[in-house]
């Protein structure tokens, strides 16, 4: 089946410090989106990216779709204790599969203080 | 903000036994899915639903597997004869539908439903 890796794994930052994490696959994708999972919890929506190239931003988080569509990555700027989770990456094919979606196999965010 | 809500949270079974998790999407919501995620790993689609029948679902969703949307509201998951591999964080998901690229087609998920089979 379709596979996203994401990396890094797991990252351990200092608070104020950015971040970044990318996803990749093999195969070409229309929509992109990023996903905060916090534990206990859903995964919730935090950017949709919709066109290649396409460079968005939800506060101090900013989300780029690759310009091949086979890549997104993801930045935090200046990271605060509330942003530890789980960040996964998600995608919908391009033809058929409705809206299923891919998730990748996430990156585990822990910020210490 | 209206929410996906899931019951129970936490749902402990014997193996064998029958297991029904309970959503209740978004109510102006179309399309509705469930997801499972094993402890430690990524969400894995299970099932997508529209019209009152299954639109799609992946190979993890054998004959053990069933949903219903039984009146207006409520979108069920249901697992004949549960396993231990069947533990999992179960995850309901909706959304408007309509085509395009919106905020309409993206899925608004539930905070899930802790199954462990004992």
């Amino acid at each position: 089946g379709q596979q996203l890796n994401q990396s890094p794994q797991s990252m351990f930052i200092q608070e104020g410090e950015d971040v970044s994490m990318n996803c990749t696959s093999s195969s070409i994708f229309n929509t992109w989106l990023w996903y905060k999972q916090e534990p206990g919890e859903g995964p919730v929506l935090l950017i949709a990216l919709y066109k290649a190239g396409e460079l968005t931003s939800n506060g101090r988080l900013t989300a780029q779709f690759g310009i091949t569509r086979k890549d997104s990555f993801l930045n935090i700027s200046a990271s605060i204790p509330s942003d530890v989770g789980i960040y996964f990456c998600a995608v919908k094919g391009l033809t058929g599969g409705g809206n299923k979606l891919t998730f990748g196999t996430g990156t585990q965010l822990k910020v210490e203080l | 903000e209206p929410e996906v809500t899931q019951t129970p949270s936490h749902q402990v079974t014997q193996m064998g036994q029958e297991v029904i998790l309970r959503c209740v999407p978004i109510s102006n919501h179309l399309y509705f899915y469930w997801y499972r995620q094993i402890l430690g790993q990524k969400v894995e689609f299970l099932v997508s639903f529209y019209n009152n029948e299954i639109s799609e679902k992946s190979e993890i969703f054998d004959d053990q597997f069933s949903v219903e949307r039984p009146d207006g509201s409520n979108f069920t998951l249901k697992i004949r004869s549960t396993k231990l591999e069947d533990s999992a964080m179960y995850f309901c998901a909706s959304r408007v539908g309509g085509g395009g690229r919106s905020g309409a087609n993206v899925l608004t998920f539930g905070a899930g439903s802790r199954l462990t089979v004992l």
